[in-house]
């Protein structure tokens, strides 16, 4: 099972809006509407943003928002700041025998 | 609060077996699905397998062969043992819980708290 492919890096002003693709195939990101998405900054734990594609667990701001069509989900940051610069990664369920397949990674700067 | 902490060997020789261990506080291990999750330097996350307090169990097909996960209830502890390690297993082990979603009443397909990672590095 290949990774997700998912943008090397990825750029914004503080403001602005980006979105931040996750291509997988039909066995993963396309079969399920199971993905969710990780906020990594340097050195730390990865933090859930997003998951089941478009579901906020309590406490994560209402400026990122997750979407899917087809084999590909989309994570969008609204109003761009400081904080949000940061790896963000995103996993699908891929069935029972693999389970969970994770993206390669984006990196977000803040301008 | 809940914390996952993990602990084990930071140095682990080649052809030797990894033995982390993941100890929760703040929640119940019963009450949840676990998970490993590791990240070379400089790299991407891997998901590594999941285990319930039951005993069910389910690994990464890439890992299968060398991995074996187990709970330990009354400690509120969950642990990993990779046999057969290369440097390619070199990395930031991670432990981590399965998001309940309590509007709906169902585990979910995502992890919602993590430990800090503890770093297991293989050489000789």
């Amino acid at each position: 099972q290949s990774a997700l492919t998912q943008p090397a890096p990825a750029s914004g002003s503080p403001g602005q809006s980006i979105t931040i693709s996750c291509t997988g195939t039909s066995s993963d990101v396309g079969s399920y509407n199971l993905v969710s998405w990780y906020q990594q900054h340097p050195g730390k734990a990865p933090k859930l943003m997003i998951y089941e594609g478009s579901k906020r667990p309590s406490g994560v701001s209402n400026r990122f928002s997750g979407s899917k069509s087809g084999n590909t989900a989309s994570l969008a940051i609204s109003g761009l700041q400081a904080e949000d610069e940061a790896d963000y990664y995103c996993c699908s369920y891929a069935g029972s025998s693999t389970c969970y397949v994770f993206g390669t990674g984006t990196k977000v700067t803040v301008l | 609060q809940v914390q996952l902490q993990e602990s084990g060997p930071g140095l682990v020789k080649p052809s030797e077996t990894l033995s982390l261990t993941c100890t929760v506080s703040g929640a119940s291990i019963t009450d949840y699905y676990w998970s490993w999750i590791r990240q070379p330097p400089g790299k991407g996350l891997e998901w590594i397998g999941y285990i319930y307090y039951s005993g069910s169990s389910n690994y990464n097909p890439s890992l299968k062969s060398r991995v074996t996960m187990s709970v330990d209830t009354p400690k509120d502890q969950f642990s990993l043992k990779l046999n057969s390690v290369t440097a390619a297993d070199t990395a930031v082990y991670y432990c981590a819980r399965h998001y309940y979603d309590i509007l709906t009443g169902y585990y979910t397909d995502a992890f919602d708290m993590w430990g800090q990672g503890t770093m297991v590095t293989v050489s000789s």
